[in-house]
């Protein structure tokens, strides 16, 4: 069984301020790994993802994230945070012997101040 | 391609109503997925097919739900009688064989009254 736990379902941080969104995961097999980005009244989009190539992944609008297997995590990051960021962010896991089937986290509303 | 496509976007209906709720994947992709999003459950999978044939439906909350996939290019949701417990947003997506990602429609969002 696999699971995903986002930490802080509420972020806020101020416009260029760095962004660090949470993620750790629970696969009994070497996991994919998404971060995927929700606007207001959108549907899900890709950031970026992790298929067992290699560990920092960098994805659209200047995000990326490190996959670190010693601490089942997959933090999302950005270095200065920009107005149009504020959305949800979901992380999933999948089983690439299962169907493909993802789990998703509960997901992180970032919120960015001017 | 214009992506995966949901109509309708917006669905307002009264308790007891049936309601239809379509989806259109990816032009050759083989897998299509229903999710609901409400802000209690957060995302949840209800069911998905590959190759047209429903493979896990466990996530469909009742009897209730239904779905079907008469061909690749099309499948429905169908929640029949409808309550308001039901008020959620749907998702379709689909995903290719060999890719890792799936992609996401536009969501339909359904108020049931």
């Amino acid at each position: 069984a696999q699971s995903v736990t986002q930490l802080g379902s509420h972020v806020s941080v101020s416009e260029g301020a760095l962004v660090l969104l949470r993620c750790n995961y629970s696969s009994s097999v070497p996991p994919y790994l998404f971060w995927y980005v929700q606007y207001p009244n959108q549907g899900l989009q890709l950031l970026l993802k992790y298929t067992s190539a290699a560990t920092l992944v960098k994805g659209i609008n200047g995000f990326e994230a490190e996959f670190k297997k010693s601490e089942t995590s997959f933090h999302l990051t950005k270095p200065s945070a920009h107005m149009s960021d504020a959305a949800e962010y979901f992380c999933a896991v999948s089983d690439p012997n299962a169907g493909n089937m993802l789990t998703f986290g509960g997901g992180t509303r970032l919120m960015v101040k001017p | 391609d214009a992506g995966v496509i949901q109509s309708p976007r917006h669905e307002v209906t009264e308790m007891g109503q049936e309601v239809t709720l379509r989806c259109k994947p990816i032009s050759g992709h083989d897998y299509l997925f229903w999710y609901r999003q409400t802000m209690m459950r957060g995302l949840e999978l209800l069911i998905y097919f590959n190759n047209n044939v429903p493979i896990d439906d466990s996530g469909m909350p009742e009897d209730r739900f239904s779905a079907k996939m008469p061909n690749a290019s099309f499948s429905t949701l169908k929640i029949q009688p409808s309550e308001p417990r039901d008020s959620a947003v749907y998702f379709c997506a689909s995903q290719g064989m060999k890719q890792e990602t799936q992609y996401f429609g536009p969501g339909t969002r359904l108020l049931v009254l």
